[in-house]
């Protein structure tokens, strides 16, 4: 079965730096990844999704990259704001016989400062 | 966007009763639904895939007898936990994908914690 790591630390960060996150996984290469963030007592949010002919994706201040040479995805948040504090999940597909059956890091959390 | 929503949002009830959670699409049609459950400082666990109109498939290690699924119609699942002990203590989040949109794209409820005493 996969392994989904995570780093398990709080990441804190000045309000306008650059967060980055890791996703590390160590089995087959899964044919997309998916970036989450869920709030304390709410279910996740989807953030960004990147297949695995994909390099390197972009949404607004965030940015994720897959390497599947490496098994990694990287999460960027660029100037991070107060408000993008949150536990970010990555997700892999584990395709049992259809999509949608999703894996889950145990999430980084991550806390902007002013 | 499409919602997800999940009633009740908390639950708190007396070891060995059962409690119906509701998951609902509410602008779309979602053929597949899938439940989580989520301890404190863990991740999301898959619980079970819940398939319009036949049988859910529970992952390896949930009871399927304990946990029921019924994915009524295209927009409604429930899940019942029978007999429930203070170790179902947890948040249970509901997931569903749009039938008509992406296979890969999924919408997450608020999820519902439950307490049982």
């Amino acid at each position: 079965s996969q392994k989904i790591e995570q780093n398990s630390e709080a990441l804190n960060i000045q309000e306008g730096k650059t967060a980055t996150l890791t996703c590390n996984y160590t089995n087959y290469s899964p044919a997309y990844l998916q970036w989450y963030r869920q709030d304390p007592g709410r279910g996740p949010v989807f953030l960004l999704l990147i297949r695995e002919n994909e390099k390197e994706k972009r949404k607004e201040r965030l940015k994720v990259t897959f390497d599947t040479t490496l098994k990694q995805s990287l999460f960027h948040i660029t100037a991070s704001q107060p408000a993008d504090s949150a536990t970010y999940l990555c997700a892999l597909d584990l395709f049992d016989r259809s999509w949608g059956k999703l894996q889950f890091g145990a999430g980084t959390q991550v806390v902007v400062t002013p | 966007g499409a919602v997800v929503s999940q009633h009740p949002s908390w639950v708190i009830c007396k070891s060995g009763t059962s409690v119906k959670i509701e998951c609902r699409s509410l602008d779309f049609q979602a053929t597949t639904m899938f439940w989580y459950r989520q301890f404190p400082k863990q991740s999301l666990m898959l619980m079970a895939t819940s398939n319009e109109g036949s049988k859910a498939t529970y992952e390896q290690g949930v009871e399927k007898d304990k946990f029921l699924i019924n994915h009524a119609s295209l927009t409604l699942s429930t899940l019942t936990v029978t007999s429930a002990h203070p170790e179902d203590s947890s948040f249970y989040i509901c997931s569903a994908r749009d039938r008509t949109g992406s296979q890969e794209t999924q919408y997450f409820g608020p999820g519902t914690r439950l307490l049982v005493l």
